[in-house]
């Protein structure tokens, strides 16, 4: 089975555009999370899906914005970049339901350079 | 007070020795914890979970977990180069399956 899929692999942009990350889970997973990793530290978590909606925002402006569709794929999109929203862009994949505690399995990640 | 703590610095290990890590947290509701390894460049890799309090193993992997200290560890034993990565901590609070990460810690095997 494949796993948690994203894309692109890597992405150069300016300051000031807008950048839409894509991602799908395994398969028959329905929940995807959107995690945020900056160099030197640990992943920070921006959102989490579950059947088509949010369940959980973190600590992120409003220029971070992000939907899950029939699929269980998901896109993030993020406005007005800024320098420093250069990091490694992980979703990860989860496959049960609200709440509990089974594993979330992350993706190769988008790296996002903004000039 | 960060919600997961990652402090030691970066640890080298000579091949064949056992490397040990230490995590701990600030949320007494956290539930589930997890062991990620991260080689440079790449996306985190599940190694560990563990939910109970107590030891739990897998091949050469040990994680520990002591709720009433807040402390969870991981022990690599007869350490591989292969070994040489940055392993992460998450936490799980109250079963929403928001991760909190650790900053993570470098570990170095030196054949």
């Amino acid at each position: 089975d494949a796993g948690v899929t994203q894309s692109p692999t890597h992405l150069i942009k300016t300051r000031g555009q807008h950048v839409t990350l894509r991602c799908s889970p395994i398969s028959g997973h329905k929940s995807v999370s959107w995690y945020q990793q900056v160099l030197g530290q640990g992943p920070q978590f921006i959102f989490q899906y579950y059947e088509k909606e949010e369940r959980g925002r973190g600590n992120f402006p409003d220029r971070f914005s992000a939907r899950q569709f029939p699929n269980y794929s998901s896109e993030l999109n993020v406005n007005a970049l800024l320098l420093g929203d250069s990091a490694l862009y992980l979703c990860a994949s989860r496959a049960g339901q609200l709440g509990g505690t089974d594993t979330q399995y992350f993706g190769p990640g988008t790296r996002l350079t903004v000039l | 007070q960060k919600e997961v703590e990652q402090n030691s610095g970066p640890l080298s290990v000579p091949e064949g020795a056992i490397a040990s890590l230490n995590c701990t947290y600030s949320d007494r509701g956290s539930q589930s914890f997890f062991w990620y390894r991260q080689y440079s460049g790449k996306s985190p890799e599940l190694i560990m979970f563990i939910y109970s309090n107590g030891d739990k193993e897998d091949g050469r992997f040990t994680a520990q977990l002591n709720k009433a200290s807040q402390y969870v560890s991981l022990l690599i034993r007869d350490s591989q180069p292969s070994d040489s990565a940055t392993y992460l901590c998450a936490v799980n609070r109250g079963g929403n399956n928001r991760l909190a990460f650790g900053k993570g810690n470098q570990v170095v095997v030196i054949p």
